[in-house]
């Protein structure tokens, strides 16, 4: 099982920051990696798709970068409705597995 | 545009079989390589894939819960159906399902339901 380990767990910052998350695969993946937005309450979100694309709707200050083994998603400069928790998950063998998150809170 | 829709019970007892079904609209589940899948997440936890079936025969399973699970598919009634037996507290969760886009389209989930939280009682 491809095991992916997300840092930090959790981050706090303001507004306007610039955020860098990551994404560490066991193996390499290539770029069959996703990531995902959940708000409290709420189901998840794609974000990013094959490590670097934008999904649909997704505003221009998300990118995604990366392959093999580590794996980035940047927010330029955060907005209120960004704080939330975000997750990868990778599709490049079965089972498919999530990294345990990480939590992007105002400070 | 694409829907989805858990229902079922929102509570069970241990030792019992818990059935939730999946309802879905704006696209079929005939075409190649489409797919569905379902996820729990424990209150406060990660995600955690459970099962995925496609159009035609392909079934996969989480090896940790492979023995516990039937995944199916109603292609008429535009449902799919997850089946697990044995529930434990530990299994206490909300669970979603989700539309997988074809290969050509990327092969991601791109549409989530809104998700039934289900509670396992002793």
């Amino acid at each position: 099982e491809i095991v992916l380990t997300q840092s930090p767990a959790t981050l706090s910052l303001s507004p306007g920051e610039r955020v860098t998350l990551s994404c560490r695969a066991s193996q390499s993946i290539h770029n069959y990696l996703a990531w995902y937005q959940q708000k409290r309450g709420q189901a998840p979100r794609l974000v990013i798709s094959d490590a670097t694309n934008r999904a649909t709707g997704i505003p221009a200050r998300f990118s995604g970068s990366g392959s093999g083994t580590d794996f980035t998603l940047t927010i330029s400069s955060l907005e209120p409705e960004d704080f939330a928790v975000y997750y990868c998950l990778q599709r490049s063998d079965w089972p498919l597995t999530f990294g345990g998150g990480t939590k992007v809170e105002i400070k | 545009q694409i829907t989805l829709k858990e229902s079922g019970p929102t509570l069970v007892k241990t030792t019992q079989t818990l059935t939730l079904t999946c309802t879905f609209s704006g696209f079929p589940l005939s075409t190649d390589r489409v797919g569905v899948g379902w996820f729990r997440q424990p209150p406060g936890k990660a995600l955690e894939w459970l099962a995925l079936i496609y159009w035609g025969v392909d079934k996969h399973y989480s090896p940790s819960l492979e023995t516990r699970l039937t995944i199916l598919k109603d292609t008429s009634k535009n449902q799919v159906v997850l089946i697990m037996t044995k529930m434990d507290p530990g299994d206490t969760a909300t669970y979603y399902c989700a539309h997988r886009r074809p290969p050509s389209a990327g092969d991601w989930f791109d549409a989530w339901g809104q998700g039934i939280p289900v509670t396992v009682s002793s």
